[in-house]
């Protein structure tokens, strides 16, 4: 079974640090992985999705790598700013297979 | 409507009672899917359809948990016999098709078993 691990679950940085989130997973056949962020009691937003041929996608102050043959997925946020502070999950897709991670929780200071 | 809905946004019952979780997906998303998500941690998987029919059935807890989607667009998601412990945020996303494709989730329903 597919285990998705989130590492720290917690980070607090003050404005303008880049933030570095990690996820890693044990079975790298995958059909693409996803990262979402959800703020307190809401739902998730999806940020960004990595199909398994991609090693990387981008969006604004977002980057997110994919390496299948490690099981890592890492998300890059430049220049971070207090409406940044939510909590960040990474989910695996494993042709309907679905795993998440417990997420990153993350603040930033101002 | 514009994104997923779900109704009700909090429900409150007693252990023992019977409960209906509705999920309205976006226009046109063939796939649904819901999840159960306790404090601290990440959605669990609980079933997906894809079109009227459940794909994949396998993270429904035990058989007091059944889904349908009679029609390829709501949801419903049944509990029967409610216990404490099931007691969580229940989500619903949608996607245009099961893989590939991004999710979009609906607020949740925060469920409370007393």
């Amino acid at each position: 079974k597919q285990e998705v691990t989130q590492i720290p679950a917690a980070l607090s940085v003050p404005e303008g640090e880049n933030l570095v989130l990690n996820c890693s997973f044990t079975d790298s056949a995958i059909y693409n992985l996803q990262w979402f962020r959800q703020d307190p009691g809401k739902g998730l937003t999806s940020l960004l999705l990595i199909q398994s041929s991609q090693r990387e996608q981008t969006s604004g102050r977002l980057n997110a790598s994919l390496d299948k043959s490690s099981g890592r997925s890492t998300l890059y946020i430049a220049a971070s700013q207090p409406g940044d502070s939510a909590t960040y999950l990474c989910e695996t897709d494993s042709w309907g297979k679905l795993q998440f991670g417990a997420g990153t929780q993350v603040v930033v200071t101002p | 409507g514009a994104g997923v809905s779900q109704t009700p946004s909090n429900k409150v019952t007693e252990k023992g009672k019977y409960v209906e979780l509705r999920c309205d997906p976006i226009s046109g998303h063939t796939a649904l899917y819901w999840y159960r998500q306790s404090l601290g941690q990440g959605p669990e998987f609980l079933i997906y359809f894809q079109g009227t029919g459940a794909a994949d059935d396998s993270g429904l807890p035990n058989d007091r948990f059944f889904a349908v989607r009679p029609e390829g667009s709501v949801s419903t998601l049944k509990i029967q016999r409610t216990e404490r412990g099931d007691s969580a945020v229940y989500l619903c996303a949608s996607s245009l098709t099961p893989t590939g494709n991004e999710q979009f989730f609906g607020p949740g329903t925060r469920l409370t078993v007393l």
